[in-house]
Parts: structure tokens; C-alpha cells; sequence
């Protein structure tokens, strides 16, 4: 199946400071890509939809100033935790559909602000 | 709103058939899936089913979809250790909008 790379794997950071994490197609173009949280033994919530050449879809409730989306390129979508805090400590996973029905997942990456 | 919904855990002995259950509440549904997470991983997809369909077979892999009742499955014959997982279902309407449900801890007892 295609690949969908995600980096870092997981990272530890300062409140008050940002986060960058990218996720990558290997090996297929990905126009839109899908950026979730998922917090410990619960289930993934979509956070916003990442469209490439446009402005990110978030969901109901997700802060756009907070979590910032950009999808720079057919292959490269990156979501920015901005001023992070402790609460958004989570695991955040991308996904990327290719053409057909399936979604693909990046490995994740897990977020601790301390 | 819509939900997707399954049994939080199950155990089973290895060698035997594992049947992981799921309701969803969207009757616009196109496809469903059934995606594995181990500890610490992303989501693996394991095999999904378009809507008209019944069934699908896959290897150990069974999905049964009964549409009426919104009712999906997916059975694993001859269960191993690995794999002991977090089995999720989920149900696509569209391409941007994709619901999981909370997932099911398969243990696999040796």
C-alpha cells in the first residue's frame, strides 16, 4: 500500500513553545490530507482537513490560531502546536487518501509539553 | 449525530477465530474499515468494504456487512499473539469526512 511518512515520531517540548510536526507521501501526490488527535485509550477525532494551494477545513471546537495547517506541496502537509500547553499533549496522526477509498496513516507522533 | 460504536475488549485463546463487532449509525455510508493500531503506532488498514457489498474475504480476514441492521465485523481466523492490537472500525460518507470508532483491544492469550 502507499506510504504516508510522518516526522517526528515523537517530541517533547516546553510550554509557551511551538511544535512543527510534518507528514509526507512517499509515493503518491496528496491534495488533501487529514490531521487527528487521539487521546490515551480513545478513539481518533479529526481535527482539520489540510487542502493543498487553500486554507485548511478545521472541525467544530478546534482553535485554527492554535493548530496551524499548511499544506505546502502535493506531498507535504504540516500542522504547527503554537504556544503549547500541557492539554495538548496528545498523539497526533495524519492520514492521506490515495485516489481510491483507502486512507493512509502516518506512524503518528506523540506530543508531551512540559 | 452519527456514532460508531464497539465492544472495548476482547480475548481469545491463540489458534481460535476472533470476531471483532461494530454499529454505525449513518445509512449514507460508502465504505467501512477496519484499521489495526499497535502500541505507540499509527493506524495500519487492514481491509475495508464498499456498502453494496456483503461480504469480503481476505487470507484470516473476514468482513461481514449487514447493511440493514448497520452491523460490520470482522473475523480473524486462527488468531495469533501477534495479533494483539486495537482493532478500529470506521465509516466513510465522503472523502473528508471518516468516523472511528472507539476500538476494540483484541488480547491473544498463547
Amino acid at each position: 500500500g502507499a506510504v504516508v511518512s510522518q516526522h517526528p515520531s515523537w517530541v517533547i517540548c516546553k510550554s509557551g513553545t511551538s511544535v512543527k510536526i510534518e507528514c509526507r507521501s512517499l509515493d503518491f501526490q496528496a491534495t488533501t490530507m487529514f490531521w487527528y488527535r487521539q487521546f490515551p485509550k480513545q478513539s481518533l477525532m479529526l481535527m482539520a482537513t489540510s487542502n493543498e494551494g487553500s486554507k485548511a477545513t478545521y472541525e467544530q471546537g478546534v482553535e485554527k490560531d492554535k493548530f496551524l495547517i499548511n499544506h505546502a506541496s502535493l506531498t507535504l502537509s504540516t500542522l504547527t502546536v503554537t504556544s503549547a500547553h500541557p492539554e495538548d499533549s496528545s498523539f497526533y496522526i495524519c492520514s492521506a487518501p490515495n485516489q481510491g477509498p483507502e486512507a493512509f496513516f502516518g506512524q503518528g507522533t506523540r506530543l508531551t509539553v512540559v | 449525530g452519527e456514532d460508531v460504536e464497539q465492544s472495548l475488549f476482547l480475548s481469545v485463546r491463540e489458534g481460535d477465530s476472533s470476531v471483532i463487532n461494530c454499529t454505525y449509525t449513518d445509512s449514507s455510508s460508502t465504505y467501512l474499515y477496519w484499521y489495526k493500531q499497535e502500541p505507540g503506532a499509527g493506524l495500519q488498514l487492514l481491509t475495508y468494504i464498499f456498502s453494496n457489498m456483503d461480504m469480503k474475504q481476505d487470507q484470516r480476514l473476514t468482513v461481514l456487512l449487514n447493511k440493514k441492521d448497520k452491523h460490520l465485523s470482522l473475523r480473524i481466523a486462527d488468531t495469533q499473539t501477534g495479533d494483539s492490537a486495537i482493532y478500529f472500525c470506521a465509516e466513510s460518507i465522503s472523502n473528508n469526512d471518516m468516523r472511528f470508532g472507539a476500538g476494540t483491544r483484541l488480547t491473544v492469550k498463547p
